[in-house]
């Protein structure tokens, strides 16, 4: 199995803030990740595909870069509604293994 | 866009069967997959298996691949989710999803406690 490593697991930033958490694969994966934002009691909801390409609808703070192993959720300004949990997932070969989850909290 | 409503909340003993339903409805021939991922409190999530809407192929991950049953009913466009001799550790939210992960159902929780 691939197995994912997001960091930091947390991290608290302020309003305006550019805050960025990378996610690495244990073998590469081309551009095949995922990032999603989970809320409490909701489902994740998928943020950025295929590496870099934003969802309809998603604020264009949100960005994806990365390809191979290495890759980045970048907010390039930090609202309050953007208080939730990030993860990345990688769609490349089954099982399709999640990371572990960054908590981003506002200060 | 394919809408994606699940069965409600369980409580199963240990070794026992739990059954999700999956009922998906609008654009359904954009999204022929169905993948299951399910969600223990405080974990990432966890993809367990696709099952695909046309043919009825499934791909279980390995590690459930010996009591995981995943099948699709086309007279009523439902997707369902049997797994057997549950354990503790299976107590979670359960999750369909479409095939690009773009839309998620409202996920059911099941809890398997003595």
């Amino acid at each position: 199995d691939i197995q994912m490593t997001q960091s930091p697991s947390s991290l608290s930033a302020s309003v305006g803030d550019r805050v960025s958490i990378t996610c690495r694969t244990s073998q590469t994966i081309s551009k095949f990740l995922n990032w999603y934002q989970q809320k409490p009691g909701q489902a994740p909801k998928v943020l950025i595909y295929g590496a870099s390409t934003l969802q309809s609808g998603v604020p264009s703070r949100f960005s994806g870069s990365g390809s191979g192993t290495d890759f980045t959720l970048t907010i390039s300004s930090l609202q309050p509604g953007d208080s939730a949990t990030y993860y990345c997932q990688q769609t490349y070969t089954t099982p399709y293994t999640f990371g572990q989850g960054t908590k981003l909290e506002i200060k | 866009q394919v809408q994606l409503v699940q069965s409600g909340a369980e409580v199963k003993k240990p070794g026992a069967s739990m059954k999700v339903s999956c009922k998906a409805s609008g654009d359904i021939f954009s999204s022929s997959d169905i993948h299951w991922v399910r969600q223990a409190a405080g974990q990432g999530p966890e993809w367990m298996g696709w099952v695909n809407s046309v043919s009825g192929n499934t791909g279980p991950a390995q590690r459930f691949r010996n009591r995981l049953t995943m099948t699709w009913n086309s007279s009523i466009d439902t997707a369902y989710l049997d797994l057997y001799g549950l354990r503790s550790d299976d107590t979670a939210v359960y999750y369909c999803v479409t095939s690009q992960f773009q839309q998620w159902g409202q996920g059911t929780l099941v809890t398997v406690s003595s």
